[in-house]
């Protein structure tokens, strides 16, 4: 039973490339959590997904930043054009209907640097 | 606009019972208390939640005021691996406001 899978472990980009993030959920979870962790900072909420839907993207980044769960395959998110703020540990959570009965299971995460 | 309050740190003896507090005191009827813990670089980690009653599980014991207004999470036995940052949330279980909202959590740090 496979937790939630996070690829790759580690990035680095140059400034202006883009970041692809992928988020296996766990196997029968259908949501999908993403955060952010900026180096010696709590996390912080990006975007709540459910198969080809985004519920929440309250705290995704108006430019640049963008997330899918399509029908089939990981969940993704996007950061174009990066910059060296966007430096941080990303994580991915997933849940079975919400968690009504227990909690989220995070990825390990993936850290990305922009040099 | 975290909805509750952790001390910032705590320290313990490898061995004996931690015991984390957090005030919830805005807590609403249909929120739960949940915990999680986060080991330096990993994902974080659910331990534990509950809605008005104790309780426990392997890793740990829940403990909510009858008012609900704070609880108690108590790691019996602690060893130096339950070093973390430990987060107490609370959150409404289900729908589209189901998410997560980390505060700055507490500290444990077990010393030998």
């Amino acid at each position: 039973n496979a937790g939630v899978m996070q690829n790759p472990r580690h990035l680095v980009r140059r400034r202006g490339q883009e970041a692809r993030l992928r988020c296996s959920p766990m196997k029968g979870h259908s949501h999908v959590y993403w955060y952010r962790q900026l180096p010696e900072e709590g996390l912080k909420f990006m975007v709540y997904l459910q198969k080809e839907n985004i519920i929440d993207e309250s705290g995704m980044p108006k430019e640049r930043f963008s997330a899918e769960f399509p029908k089939e395959g990981p969940s993704i998110l996007r950061i174009q054009q990066v910059v060296r703020g966007d430096s941080a540990a990303y994580f991915c959570a997933s849940s079975p209907q919400g968690a009504q009965d227990g909690g989220y299971t995070f990825g390990s995460g993936t850290r990305l640097t922009v040099v | 606009d975290a909805k509750t309050t952790q001390p910032p740190s705590m320290d313990c003896a490898e061995g004996r019972a931690a015991n984390l507090p957090c005030n919830h005191s805005t807590i609403s009827g249909n929120e739960y208390v949940y915990w999680y813990r986060q080991i330096h670089s990993q994902g974080p980690q659910y331990i534990i939640h509950g809605l008005k009653n104790n309780e426990t599980n392997e890793m740990a014991s829940l403990i909510i005021t009858e008012d609900r207004k704070s609880s108690t999470l108590i790691l019996p036995h602690a060893t130096l691996r339950d070093t973390a940052v430990y987060y107490c949330i609370v959150r409404v279980a289900g729908g589209a406001n189901s998410k997560l909202t980390f505060g700055k959590g507490i500290t444990l740090s077990v010393r030998p």
